[in-house]
């Protein structure tokens, strides 16, 4: 079945640092959307990519909706505390299908 | 406001018992959804309403019954608790189900515990 691979499970960084998490399907997605998932939280919407070759910028947070549709990446540039959490990607193989969810990357900032 | 809303926010109970959260929206979506996240975070979907009628049911056990009363509120009853049932639930609502391109506003979680 369709499947959403998303990479790394886990990233520690210090403080400052950068942090990339990737996911990768299967087959093309008709979009990408990624969400936010603090500790004791629930998942909240960050934002969605829907062209080939898409890059969104939200502060410090670029995403990346790959040319062949079939990966995306975010990355945020200097870690601070606010930004702990699992980041979770999500994305229907075509607008009839429901969304098919990552595993999430949970990013832990090292003290 | 709250824009999804879900109660109670912790269910802790005995195996065998027979439990409900309750989910409700206030944002005027078409489309409800319950979750399940496990301990290692994974959200796995597990049933889907679209304007009161199901319309994606997940490979969950018939234990699980959801119900639509109306548009805006999704139920979950649970019968025969089993330990492997003890995760977050969270509720979750869309604009509309078709095109996917909706994003989905999640509900606070359940968190049910069973001993």
């Amino acid at each position: 079945g369709q499947q959403v691979m998303q990479i790394p499970q886990y990233q520690h960084v210090q403080e400052g640092e950068d942090f990339t998490t990737y996911c990768n399907s299967s087959t093309t997605l008709s979009n990408i959307q990624w969400y936010k998932q603090r500790p004791g939280g629930h998942p909240v919407f960050l934002i969605q990519l829907v062209k080939s070759g898409e890059v969104k910028k939200q502060k410090r947070l670029t995403f990346q909706f790959g040319e062949a549709k079939k990966n995306s990446s975010l990355h945020i540039t200097a870690t601070q505390t606010t930004d702990v959490g699992t980041y979770f990607c999500a994305g229907p193989p075509d607008s009839n299908y429901q969304l098919i969810w990552g595993a999430g990357t949970k990013l832990i900032i090292k003290p | 406001d709250t824009a999804v809303s879900q109660t109670p926010k912790y269910l802790v109970t005995q195996m065998g018992n027979d439990k409900s959260i309750k989910c409700e929206q206030n944002l005027g979506h078409d489309t409800m959804y319950w979750y399940k996240q496990d301990s290692k975070k994974f959200l796995k979907i597990m049933f889907s309403y679209n304007n009161k009628e199901l319309i994606i049911n997940e490979t969950v056990p018939n234990r699980f019954s959801p119900k639509s009363p109306d548009k805006a509120h999704l139920n979950l009853h649970i019968n025969s608790l089993e330990l492997g049932d003890s995760a977050v639930y969270f509720c979750a609502s869309s604009q509309v189900f078709r095109p996917s391109s909706y994003e989905q506003y999640f509900g606070p979680g359940t968190r049910l515990t069973v001993t």
